[in-house]
């Protein structure tokens, strides 16, 4: 079953506004990351925060998790149109190294 | 960085056709790689775990004899689609777990998209 379900938000941002989406899991977790996919391609790793962190930083990216509500959000900041993609989370909640992946967002940046 | 291939790319095949997806680690060695499926504007939703020199381990509701896996070496997993039917067309792409690593450093393959006729 899935762990992490992202709010089922399609968002659609002018470029140079920040984008942010929520995930949520139901499990205890280790660690949670985010990943990128373009359309139609695989997906590419953008960061991960084990469970002692609360925020962690690369780049424009901005994660934050919050483990007593078991949520997670990722700020994308001053969005390119290059970040037009779908996002995911994912925990290690399937034990065994298995990921489980939210539902992720579609975020459309308009140049 | 690390860098997992996935032949074929696309492919096109009549219903009831058997069709193999290659899964390949380039530069590191993988004794377990993970398939997943992913149906338009949808999450990944994992199938199996393939074991190097064992059986794979199936999640829940997959059939194993509908979805063939074998991970002959440490670079190399295999995915069969046997007697492939429309709903069966998806996106399917595969992940490798480097050895004594946790998901933090599982790399995934750019996918293949099976239409199935």
């Amino acid at each position: 079953s899935q762990q992490g379900e992202e709010d089922p938000q399609a968002l659609s941002i002018q470029e140079g506004e920040n984008a942010t989406m929520n995930c949520s899991y139901k499990t205890s977790i280790n660690n949670l990351q985010w990943y990128r996919q373009n359309s139609g391609r695989g997906l590419v790793h953008l960061i991960l925060i084990r469970s002692n962190e609360r925020e962690k930083h690369s780049g424009r990216l901005r994660v934050t998790l919050d483990t007593s509500k078991k949520s997670s959000s990722l700020l994308i900041t001053a969005s390119r149109a290059a970040d037009t993609a779908s996002y995911f989370c994912a925990t290690d909640a399937g034990g065994n190294n298995r990921l489980a992946f939210g539902k992720g967002n579609q975020v459309v940046v308009i140049p | 960085g690390a860098v997992v291939s996935q032949h074929p790319s696309r492919v096109i095949c009549k219903s009831g056709t058997s069709v193999k997806i290659e899964c390949r680690s380039l530069d590191f060695q993988a004794t377990t790689m993970f398939w997943y499926r992913q149906f338009p504007k949808q999450s990944l939703m994992l199938m199996a775990t393939s074991n190097e020199g064992s059986k794979a381990t199936y999640e829940q509701g997959v059939e194993k004899d509908k979805f063939l896996i074998n991970h002959a070496s440490l670079t190399l997993s295999t995915l069969t689609v046997t007697s492939a039917h429309p709903e069966d067309s998806s996106f399917y792409i595969c992940s490798a777990n480097p050895p004594g690593l946790g998901t933090d450093t599982q790399y995934f393959g750019p996918g293949t998209r099976l239409t199935v006729l």
